[in-house]
């Protein structure tokens, strides 16, 4: 158990669609990204809060938005949905600094029919 | 982020030790390697990192070469459970990147262990 904990681990939702997957991060940490993983494709990355604050984004669509709470939860927004949006959304949190890993929660799996 | 270099994939007998080669001949002086595994569509679960010098933990070594250009990842007493996608990340640490510390995800190495 990473410690990171996604909601909810499965979702399957209509094309045009609106969904909005969440992560706890580990207790102390600040910094959370979500990832995106297609079937058989690599992890991509997909944006980094740091203590509320957008920080980097990668190759997320304008579909698609993020925020952190100030209990340091996030939440990621996907409108629209098309089924090629059907993937495996990771999270992982970790406490910034030098040389700190990262643990990844569990997944929700997004089936867009 | 320095890139890096792994093999599309590699078989090791269970029991014996799995070494992983990882390049990253671009490294920058302030880059750690990272290694993560993802065990079939779960979690990328982390292994180890460094920096400079030799790692180990319950989980694994990992062996960077002196001028920091590769390194190895060992698991020295491969078990079936340890099949897996195995990932060599290499990322700046802190200072002006503080809070801004993405892991980029190669295609990684796919290690089958085999019985």
């Amino acid at each position: 158990d990473s410690g990171v904990t996604q909601t909810p681990k499965h979702l399957i939702t209509a094309t045009g669609q609106r969904v909005t997957l969440r992560c706890s991060p580990r207790s102390g940490d600040l910094s959370v990204y979500w990832y995106q993983q297609s079937l058989d494709q690599g992890l991509q990355f997909l944006i980094q809060y740091y203590n509320g604050e957008e920080r980097a984004k990668g190759n997320i669509l304008e579909r698609f938005s993020a925020q952190q709470f100030p209990d340091l939860h996030s939440e990621l927004n996907l409108s629209s949905l098309e089924l090629g949006d059907s993937a495996l959304y990771f999270c992982a949190s970790s406490v910034a600094g030098v040389g700190t890993e990262a643990f990844f929660g569990q997944g929700t799996r997004l089936t867009v029919v | 982020d320095a890139k890096t270099t792994q093999p599309t994939s590699m078989d090791c007998a269970e029991g014996r030790a799995a070494n992983l080669p990882c390049n990253h001949s671009t490294i920058s002086g302030n880059e750690y390697v990272y290694w993560y595994r993802q065990i079939h569509s779960q979690g990328p679960q982390y292994i180890i990192h460094g920096l400079k010098n030799n790692e180990t933990n319950e989980m694994a070594s990992l062996i960077i070469t002196e001028d920091r250009k590769s390194s190895t990842l060992i698991l020295p007493h491969a078990t079936l459970r340890d099949t897996a996608v195995y990932y060599c990340i290499v990322r700046v640490g802190a200072g002006a990147n503080f809070g801004n510390e993405k892991l980029t995800f190669g295609t990684g190495t796919r290690l089958t262990i085999i019985p």
